[in-house]
């Protein structure tokens, strides 16, 4: 079983370049989020969907945007990468907003030069 | 403010030898505390829900216990396939998981 698949798995990007990093799931799975993970700092939420359609700020919005057109993929882009995002990204899901139980994806290490 | 805190930051341990890992939380109104799994290179990975103080789940030689201000994993007779990094969250007020820094468990043959 698939679960959440994440890409690219790793990808170096220079300063002031755009990237998107793709996340798809495919337990029809209406809540889906985007955390990064850094040393000493943990997961922190980015942006976050409760349903297809609608998307909300996390902790650290800034710099990211997400879509969700459908109830599957939930994109992240940088539109213009600095060095601070330099970091590991997780997609998540869970069947609706007010479960803890995570589904994560196994990550993408995005490093900005 | 909404905070979840571990401890310790890491631990070794050697094989067999019991120990507990801590989780402290701030969060205003508890609706669960959740613990994962994450190996290196690894997404985490779900492992308990607890709701109510005094409530415990197990799995294998995990035990995870809750009181009205923290959480214990206990971790009886580990092997080194227990090393891994073990994080606790809780939701915030809008239903979205503060996720601790963690605990990186290291057991030792």
């Amino acid at each position: 079983t698939a679960g959440i698949t994440q890409a690219p798995t790793s990808q170096i990007l220079a300063a002031g370049r755009s990237m998107t990093l793709r996340c798809t799931q495919d337990m029809r799975h209406n809540a889906m989020y985007w955390y990064r993970q850094d040393l000493g700092l943990g997961l922190r939420l980015i942006h976050y969907s409760n349903t297809a359609g609608t998307t909300g700020k996390g902790e650290v919005p800034d710099g990211y945007s997400v879509s969700r057109a459908n109830t599957d993929d939930f994109p992240l882009t940088l539109a213009s990468a600095v060095p601070s995002q330099t970091s590991v990204y997780f997609c998540a899901s869970s069947p609706d907003r007010t479960t803890g139980e995570l589904f994560f994806g196994e990550g993408s290490r995005l490093t900005v030069l | 403010e909404d905070q979840v805190t571990q401890s310790p930051e890491a631990l070794r341990l050697q094989e067999g030898e019991s120990s507990s890992l801590n989780c402290s939380y701030t969060v205003s109104g508890l609706r669960g505390l959740f613990w994962y799994r994450q190996d290196p290179g690894k997404g985490p990975e779900f492992l308990f829900t607890l709701y109510s103080a005094g409530e415990e789940k197990e799995k294998e030689r995990l035990k995870a216990t809750l009181t009205k201000k923290e959480s214990f994993l206990h971790i009886t007779a580990p092997k080194p396939e227990d090393s891994a990094t073990y994080l606790c969250a809780g939701p915030d007020n809008t239903d979205k998981l503060i996720f601790g820094t963690g605990t990186r468990l290291q057991v030792f043959p």
